[in-house]
């Protein structure tokens, strides 16, 4: 990861808090999706994934929703931490397809 | 990090040199991707292979060539380097679930 640009919205939130982070996609024939994470100077990081029958998913500290209705996407991240700063990425695949579409990221810093 | 290494991780070359990057993995995965991450552009996806000698094109393909011999390996070739290309390049895999896994990628330069 470099920065991957400058017009990249931008989360603050303080340590402790819970973060949301959102994504709207564009086509309602995809039918999986991922959360990434990238740190600056590394590559993306899978955290979670979602298919389209479901509408929520839950890891460790991490949270996926989906609302297929909208078509939006969001990542929760429980009590945030200093490490979790970095970008995050949703991406979708349609049906079907071999490829992942990105969205543009959210950049995550975390307020002490 | 599943198994992907990328070589070399930074390289700076001059416009109209040939460069090549290496995508190496070591768990067998059929799927490989190359893309690249541009400020403002996010990642976008040039050029992807299903299997040995099988390739196709991503979204920004154009002045790229890619190879695939062997399942492990998937070689991105610049034939003649342009400004335009600098940029970080990610290599990824796919696993049977349709997750893809990426490497540490390659920051290219080219002046």
């Amino acid at each position: 990861g470099e920065s991957v640009g400058l017009h990249l919205p931008t989360l603050s939130v303080q340590e402790g808090d819970n973060s949301i982070i959102n994504c709207a996609y564009s086509n309602s024939a995809s039918d999986y999706f991922i959360w990434y994470k990238q740190e600056s100077g590394k590559g993306p990081q899978f955290i979670i994934d979602i298919r389209s029958n479901m509408d929520k998913r839950q890891g460790q500290r991490v949270t996926v929703l989906l609302n297929k209705t909208v078509k939006h996407l969001s990542l929760q991240i429980a009590a945030t931490q200093p490490g979790d700063s970095a970008v995050y990425f949703c991406a979708e695949i349609l049906q079907g397809a071999q490829k992942l579409v990105f969205g543009q990221g959210t950049r995550l810093t975390i307020n002490p | 990090d599943a198994g992907i290494t990328q070589s070399p991780r930074h390289k700076v070359t001059e416009t109209g040199t040939p460069v090549t990057l290496r995508c190496h993995q070591t768990e067998n995965h059929r799927y490989m991707y190359w893309y690249r991450q541009d400020p403002g552009h996010g990642l976008r996806l040039i050029h992807y292979s299903y299997g040995v000698k099988d390739t196709d094109k991503g979204e920004v393909s154009d002045g790229y060539s890619v190879s695939r011999s062997k399942t492990e390996d998937f070689l991105l070739t610049l034939e003649s380097a342009t400004s335009s290309q600098t940029s970080v390049y990610f290599c990824a895999i796919r696993q049977s679930t349709d997750t893809q896994y990426f490497g540490p990628g390659t920051r290219l330069t080219v002046l």
